[in-house]
């Protein structure tokens, strides 16, 4: 069946640094890639989405490419704020109303 | 417009008793679902509907847990009896999707957190 790795957490990093969090998945066909995010309290919302091969997601200053060759989705930003201290989870759904299959989710923590 | 509502967002049992959640999706959303997420884990399915009808609950244990959707509209989850290993938040999200050739965001609310001792 469908499956999404994605790096172990917890990560910590001070602000202003770079951030990647990788993940991979193993999927039949031409699924959806998403990421999630959790913050503090608070439910799961979409943070960005691509849906076919090369095209790339972008919200809030993060950014993921859907990469076929590698089965790849990796999140970047390239300046993290204390704010983005949450819990991210990669995810893949099909076309046809198909439920979610996330990934184990990376804790994020900035410090000041 | 409003999100998806979930009550209780707290709950602590015994094992061996049972205990039920509400999730009223957003107004209009056709598709409902419940996920399992256990600590440290990503959000599993249990049960998939769409309208009043189940589409998929392959991975709902159905010994001890069940679900309906009366009416299409809101929904309640209920495990009985409760095993420790069912702590964990459960999480409902809606969507419009009705089927087709796209893929439709889901909506998630804020959850149910449940200890089991």
């Amino acid at each position: 069946g469908d499956s999404v790795t994605q790096m172990e957490g917890p990560v910590t990093l001070s602000e202003e640094a770079f951030l990647t969090i990788n993940c991979t998945y193993t999927a039949t066909g031409y699924p959806s890639l998403f990421w999630y995010v959790q913050y503090p309290g608070e439910g799961l919302q979409l943070l960005l989405k691509a849906t076919k091969a090369d095209d790339k997601g972008s919200n809030k200053g993060f950014e993921a490419t859907y990469r076929k060759e590698t089965t790849s989705f990796h999140l970047e930003k390239g300046s993290v704020q204390v704010s983005d201290s949450a819990v991210y989870f990669c995810a893949l759904d099909h076309s046809g109303n198909t439920p979610l299959v996330f990934g184990k989710g990376t804790r994020l923590s900035v410090i000041a | 417009e409003a999100g998806v509502a979930q009550s209780p967002r707290y709950k602590i049992i015994e094992k061996r008793q049972s205990v039920a959640f509400w999730c009223n999706p957003i107004s209009g959303h056709a598709t409902l679902y419940w996920y399992q997420q256990i600590l440290g884990q990503g959000p599993k399915l249990l049960i998939q509907f769409q309208n009043n009808g189940v589409v998929d609950d392959s991975q709902l244990p159905k010994d001890r847990f069940s679900a309906e959707r009366l009416k299409g509209v809101d929904s309640t989850l209920k495990i009985q009896p409760a095993k420790l290993e069912d702590s964990a938040v459960y999480l409902c999200a809606s969507s419009l999707g009705t089927g087709g050739l796209r893929s439709y965001e889901q909506y998630f609310g804020p959850g149910t957190r449940l200890t089991v001792t």
